[in-house]
């Protein structure tokens, strides 16, 4: 089967930096992804890793290793409006994902 | 990108009973995708829906249960048949582009 895990809480301040770690198991995927939903919205695609390596997008950057079944998500110069849940998820075949139990961040002033 | 709109965006329902769930892309896709979301859970997909053929399920879901239609690259239903309280849930459709999916709003079901 698949697997992925992730903190089930962070909390940071406004401006501070915050990484969501997301390791995971798998026979075979195309890449690892990042989604954001706040509360009573959908997911939000953040960003995408098809390759080892760091992927920057604004503020917001993702990793992955597979030698080490690892990614995270580094969120930079938080802000109060970044407080949502986080998923890790990889992708599958015709771009299915399977999704991390998601991390709540919390952005506190 | 791609704009994704579901009906209803919430129901009550009486055990027993069915509801189906649409959604409409505004943009021709090959494949769609439903998942679930049970309220502070994390999102498990249903299945996959092609356009002209059967549905692929994951484990756990099946066709009586969950049926799907595809009728053109723009539409999609799930239906929820013979529901119990344990489907109550968010529903939700997608569609994928490039490495990024897109989400409908989601159908909010609660089952009494």
């Amino acid at each position: 089967g698949q697997s992925l895990e992730q903190p089930s809480e962070v909390t940071a301040v406004e401006g501070a930096i915050v990484q969501i770690n997301c390791t995971y198991q798998t026979s075979g995927f195309y890449g690892l992804s990042w989604y954001q939903q706040h509360d009573g919205g959908a997911p939000t695609f953040l960003s995408y890793n098809a390759l080892d390596g760091l992927e920057e997008t604004g503020r917001f950057s993702s990793f992955l290793s597979r030698s080490d079944s690892y990614g995270y998500l580094l969120l930079q110069e938080l802000q109060m409006k970044d407080s949502a849940s986080y998923f890790c998820a990889l992708n599958q075949a015709g771009t299915a994902l399977i999704f991390g139990k998601g991390t709540t961040l919390s952005v506190s002033s | 990108s791609a704009v994704i709109s579901q009906k209803p965006s919430r129901d009550i329902c009486q055990r027993g009973t069915s509801l189906t769930i649409q959604c409409q892309v505004d943009s021709q896709v090959t494949m769609m995708f439903w998942y679930r979301q049970q309220p502070g859970q994390s999102l498990t997909l249903i299945a996959t829906a092609n356009q002209g053929s059967e549905a692929t399920y994951e484990s756990g879901f099946v066709i009586d249960k969950f049926p799907i239609s595809r009728p053109n690259l723009t539409f999609s239903t799930l239906t929820v048949s013979n529901m119990s309280p344990e489907d109550s849930s968010i529903y939700l459709c997608s569609v994928g582009l490039a490495d990024e999916q897109f989400f409908g709003p989601g159908t909010r079901l609660t089952v009494l």
